[in-house]
């Protein structure tokens, strides 16, 4: 599997349980910003999106808030299940292309 | 609907050796990317294209070079691979520079 993200931090749930996933972003000018999930293996997948003149958004089982104040973005996951289990990125769209930041790994425990 | 296709999966090279990494999608997107993940770093930008016969520079791009004379295809070049450029790489692609990337699965390379 995926040797990505030995050194990263790492959020342990049980399962059922909600998690919340933490970010902070640097360009106060940013307008957009993305969650993606990587499972092991596979390259990222698009979660959630928002764009900066809201403050939440919700879809299936996740929520995304978003604290320009304080240039913090978070991902909150309902009912945590085992598919759950990954790293998580954010991303803030620059002048080119999205920045990411290094990652959370997610680990759910049954 | 294949989405985006990069290839090969695992690739094993040799200190001053050459290599292409292949990348192609289906999607008609304009924008395409090309990031290296490292342990502990995230995804960092090599270089990106906003359509057919443009390309530039992200944050990493020394050691790499790419093209794109189409739509579908934007294949990444090793010059001269070093051990540094050890590193996981992924294509990606959207609609324009904003909005929903749609990623590769990703091709491994090691240089010994």
């Amino acid at each position: 599997g995926e040797s990505v993200g030995l050194h990263l931090p790492t959020l342990s749930v049980q399962e059922g349980d909600n998690s919340i996933i933490n970010c902070a972003y640097s360009n106060s000018a940013s307008d957009y910003f993305i969650w993606y999930k990587q499972e092991s293996g596979k390259g990222p997948q698009f979660i959630i999106d928002i764009r900066s003149n809201m403050d939440k958004r919700q879809g299936q089982r996740v929520t995304v808030l978003l604290n320009k104040t304080v240039k913090h973005l978070s991902l909150q996951i309902a009912a945590t299940q085992p598919g759950d289990s990954a790293v998580y990125f954010c991303a803030e769209e620059g002048r080119r292309a999205l920045t990411f930041g290094s990652g959370t790994r997610l680990q759910v425990q049954p | 609907n294949a989405g985006v296709t990069q290839t090969p999966k695992f690739q094993v090279l040799k200190t001053g050796q050459s290599m292409t990494l292949q990348c192609a999608q289906d999607m008609n997107h304009e924008y395409m990317s090309w990031y290296r993940q490292d342990p502990g770093m995230g995804l960092r930008l090599i270089h990106y294209s906003v359509g057919a016969g443009i390309t530039d520079q992200g944050e990493v791009p020394n050691g790499y070079n790419v093209s794109r004379s189409t739509t579908e295809d934007f294949p990444l070049r090793l010059l001269s691979a070093a051990p540094s450029q050890t590193s996981v790489y992924f294509c990606a692609s959207s609609i324009g520079v904003s909005g929903e990337l749609f990623f590769g699965e990703g091709s491994r390379l090691t240089v010994l």
